[in-house]
């Protein structure tokens, strides 16, 4: 039972490199989401997406775009890494069945640093 | 102010015991409610989630009072493994997004 899975666990970058953060999820969810914690804060939600083809962006989004090209993957692209953008970063789905009383399911995250 | 609230703790209670925390919310549109539970570097996994009538989970008790916007988190008879952080969430909007708290830190000590 994978559920949602995310890579890279944990990344190293300098300032000014892209990379991307792949999630993936095999429970067939519409719904899907990036969020970053920093400490002492809660997650904050940085891009969604309501279904295949559609993004939108959410409270922190500024640095990081998202597509959806399938159900399954919605992967995080950090287009110039900043140091601002060290964190962690959890990717997670819902059924969209039920959207108000559906709790969201999170991969591992991927810890990133920004050097 | 912060959309959702919580005591950053740390709570340390011994083993045994038993511990409430509350989470405040702002928005009074808020649709629903659950209580996430985070162990350190890991990701966050539902508790439960919140019903206006309460509900129990076992050793866990989750209330909603509407009226004064808060739901509050009890735990009887602590165990050792219940040390983790425990999120509150609040979903919201036409969205359904959900809002986080910033969690509340929770040791049990032996």
């Amino acid at each position: 039972n994978a559920g949602v899975t995310q890579t890279p666990k944990f990344q190293v970058l300098k300032t000014g490199q892209s990379m991307t953060l792949q999630c993936a999820q095999d429970m067939n969810h519409e719904y899907m989401s990036w969020y970053r914690q920093d400490p002492g804060m809660g997650l904050r939600l940085i891009h969604y997406s309501v279904g295949a083809g559609i993004t939108d962006q959410g409270e922190v989004p500024n640095g990081y775009n998202v597509s959806r090209s399938t159900t399954e993957d919605f992967p995080l692209r950090l287009l110039s890494a900043a140091p601002s953008q060290t964190s962690v970063y959890f990717c997670a789905s819902q059924d969209r069945r039920d959207r108000v009383n559906q709790p969201q399911h999170f991969g591992d995250g991927t810890r990133l640093s920004i050097l | 102010r912060k959309e959702v609230e919580q005591d950053p703790g740390p709570f340390n209670v011994p083993e045994g015991a038993t511990v409430a925390f509350n989470c405040t919310y702002s928005n009074s549109a808020s649709q629903s409610f659950f209580w996430y539970r985070q162990d350190c570097r890991k990701e966050p996994k539902l508790l439960m989630s919140v019903y206006s009538s309460g509900n129990e989970d076992g050793r866990f008790t989750a209330q909603l009072n509407r009226a004064s916007q808060y739901i509050s988190l009890l735990i009887r008879d602590s165990k050792l493994s219940d040390s983790a952080t425990y999120l509150c969430v609040s979903r919201q909007g036409s969205n359904y997004q959900l809002i986080w708290g910033a969690g509340t830190k929770l040791i049990i000590k032996p």
